[in-house]
């Protein structure tokens, strides 16, 4: 598609819950980038996909999160065991593979931990 | 480190003109960026600076002097709907590393008033 989509819109969990976003990146684009955002402030890197291969997960507290990006799936991020802090809007973003400097953005999913 | 530092709120009437600062200090440095985001939606790119000067898209111009690790964003003609978050971001390796993520300010909130 020419968009980014990310499912859920939203989701709850309870602490010690797991969750799991997905992200599907617009199609052709070889990128892809997970950012967390609290409270509207700033974007916190996660990790980058480049195809299915990792590129660059320097931002991943790895004890608790994972993501994945397998062929002719949607990508993933989940999160073991939530803890409150983990509330925040998760963004996922692509990119072409040459050229352009934009990221295109996905909606986000809106992650409560209670 | 790595930061950039803008203001974190402005103020302005419609039809006036605002000027959105931007100071960085990376370790590298490879292009200004500019994003939108209207009440924590997904963000749009608005400009990119690769060299130094003023790139101008419409109503929206930014400007680069990287001896200074210094930009803004010019918004002219100021419209209720530009009320918003902006963000500047920078990429701090090269074309070729183009899995690298943006690191993003922490924005500035922008309200237009009639």
């Amino acid at each position: 598609g020419e968009e980014v989509a990310q499912t859920p819109k939203h989701l709850v969990r309870g602490e010690g819950q797991k969750a799991k976003l997905y992200c599907a990146p617009i199609k052709g684009h070889s990128y892809v980038f997970w950012y967390q955002q609290v409270l509207k402030n700033e974007f916190k890197f996660l990790i980058s996909f480049q195809n299915e291969n990792v590129f660059d997960e320097t931002g991943m507290p790895k004890e608790r999160f994972s993501a994945k990006c397998l062929p002719n799936s949607p990508c993933s991020l989940e999160i073991q065991a939530t803890k409150l802090e983990d509330s925040a809007v998760y963004f996922c973003a692509s990119r072409p593979t040459a050229g352009a400097y934009e990221q295109y953005f996905g909606p986000g999913t809106r992650l409560t931990v209670t | 480190g790595q930061s950039l530092e803008q203001p974190s709120e402005v103020t302005a009437v419609e039809g006036a003109i605002v000027q959105i600062n931007c100071t960085y200090q990376t370790s590298g440095f490879y292009g200004l960026s500019w994003y939108q985001q209207h009440d924590g939606g997904a963000p749009t790119f608005l400009s990119y600076n690769g060299l130094d000067g003023l790139e101008e898209t419409g109503r929206f111009s930014s400007f680069l002097s990287r001896s200074d690790s210094y930009g803004y964003l010019l918004l002219q003609e100021l419209q209720m709907k530009d009320s918003a978050s902006y963000f500047c971001a920078v990429r701090d390796r090269g074309e070729k590393q183009a899995g690298t993520a943006l690191i993003f300010g922490k924005g500035t909130t922008l309200s237009v008033s009639s």
